[in-house]
């Protein structure tokens, strides 16, 4: 199994600040054929089922807004948040679809400090 | 818009199967991925599975084949069924639409493995 871990476990940024989470995979998800990344991004909030922002490592969801962004290849991606906005507060999680068992990272905590 | 309702029992005895069912609107459930996930209360997300609208399936080995998923294309329904559960089976199972990342997802329901 490709085991996915999340960096750090929890973050606490000031509203209007960048928040950035890291997420490593322990095989490429790096598809050479087609040269995409089976990764995706997940934001969950309190009692909600996840919602996902990000496909293919950097492809925003439609209706996401622009101030999320992912990024990374191969190994190491990179969720950030341009601007935190309190609507934000949530656990993001990332995902590899590149072989199944598909796996996620346990989970990164956002908070507002 | 696409939506997924879980649906099934919410306590479920141990050695016991579980079974959820997955009604689909706003969309065929032809021709698509469907795939169910759980997550332990407190914990992280586990992928369980997904089938394809003409059957075929792929299951987390992890399960060690207690998983079944199938799809009835007549009731636009999809489901899950986990046999042998224990404690450990008790979580919030999702069902999701897609075969690779997930969405739409369900509510998820609370399924409780106790005697």
């Amino acid at each position: 199994d490709i085991v996915m871990t999340q960096s750090p476990d929890s973050l606490a940024v000031s509203l209007g600040e960048r928040a950035t989470i890291n997420c490593k995979s322990s095989q490429s998800v790096l598809y050479s054929s087609n040269n995409n990344n089976y990764l995706a991004w997940y934001q969950q909030k309190p009692g909600k089922p996840p919602k996902v922002l990000i496909y293919w490592a950097s492809t925003r969801q439609s209706g996401v807004p622009d101030r999320f962004s992912g990024s990374g290849s191969g190994t190491d991606f990179i969720l950030t948040i341009s601007s935190l906005q309190a609507e934000d507060v949530a656990v993001y999680y990332c995902q590899q679809y590149y072989s199944p068992p598909y796996t996620f990272g346990q989970g990164t905590k956002l908070e507002i400090k | 818009q696409v939506r997924l309702q879980e649906s099934g029992p919410g306590r479920v005895k141990p050695s016991e199967t579980l079974s959820l069912t997955c009604s689909v609107s706003g969309r065929s459930i032809n021709n698509y991925y469907w795939s169910w996930i759980r997550q332990p209360p407190g914990k992280g997300l586990e992928w369980i599975g997904y089938t394809y609208s003409s059957g075929n399936t792929n299951y987390n080995p992890s399960l060690k084949s207690r998983a079944t998923i199938s799809v009835d294309t007549s009731k636009n329904q999809f489901s899950l069924k986990l046999s042998s559960v224990t404690a450990a089976d008790t979580a919030v199972y999702y069902c999701t639409g897609g075969g690779r990342w997930s969405d739409p997802w369900g509510q998820g329901t609370l399924v409780t493995v106790s005697s």
